[in-house]
């Protein structure tokens, strides 16, 4: 258990629809990521946050928003949602982002979302 | 972004030792690399993290040569648990990349 917790768990949702991730990160971690892995994709880094603040931005679509709150939890959006868009989204947590002792990444279980 | 790629799969005996290679050619100067593991329907496992030359934990090695361009990611005497894939991230670290990526992945198969 990597103390990362992520809901739901599963996620089954239609063409169109929006949904929200959420995950609270370690306790004392400061940082968040996203991440989508899929198959033909594999694992691709959508965002990070850190303490509340944008910090880095990756592959991350248009339709697709996060944000951290300052209990440090963090919610991904998803917004118009396509066949595409089913995978397993991991969240990640860190200290922070300064040095190799303290932004080891944290991985949550993921929510698997599947969009009919 | 630093482009990673891996062999796709490999296959090992129980007790012998692997090596797993991660190609990142286009790794910038402050960047760091990190191996995790992950197993089905789990989230990666952080293994091990450097910067250059050899670090060694208790349970890996990794050796990342001087032009960086490529790392290593040594597992001695695998057992059949060690059955996963296996995955590069380069990125990170202070003042360094803020792209994080991720190499395409090496299924490591561990047979008796």
């Amino acid at each position: 258990d990597s103390g990362v917790t992520q809901t739901p768990k599963h996620l089954i949702t239609a063409t169109g629809q929006r949904v929200t991730l959420r995950c609270s990160p370690r306790s004392g971690d400061l940082s968040v990521y996203w991440y989508q892995q899929s198959l033909d994709q594999g694992l691709q880094f959508l965002i990070q946050y850190y303490n509340g603040e944008e910090r880095a931005k990756g592959n991350i679509l248009e339709r697709f928003s996060a944000q951290q709150f300052p209990d440090l939890h963090s919610e991904l959006n998803l917004s118009s949602l396509e066949l595409g868009d089913s995978a397993l989204y991991f969240c990640a947590s860190s200290v922070d982002w300064t040095a190799p002792s303290t932004d080891t990444q944290y991985f949550g279980p993921g929510t698997r979302l599947t969009v009919l | 972004l630093a482009k990673t790629t891996q062999p796709i799969s490999m296959d090992s005996y129980e007790g012998q030792e692997v090596n797993i290679t991660c190609s990142h050619n286009n790794i910038a100067t402050n960047d760091y690399i990190t191996w995790y593991q992950q197993f089905p329907s789990q989230g990666p496992r952080f293994i091990i993290q450097g910067y250059k030359t050899k670090v060694t934990n208790e349970v890996a090695s990794l050796f990342i040569p001087a032009d960086r361009k490529s790392s290593t990611l040594s597992l001695p005497r695998v057992s059949l648990s060690d059955t996963a894939v296996y995955y590069c991230l380069v990125g990170g670290g202070a003042g360094g990349g803020n792209k994080l990526t991720f190499g395409t992945g090496t299924q490591l198969k561990v047979e008796l």
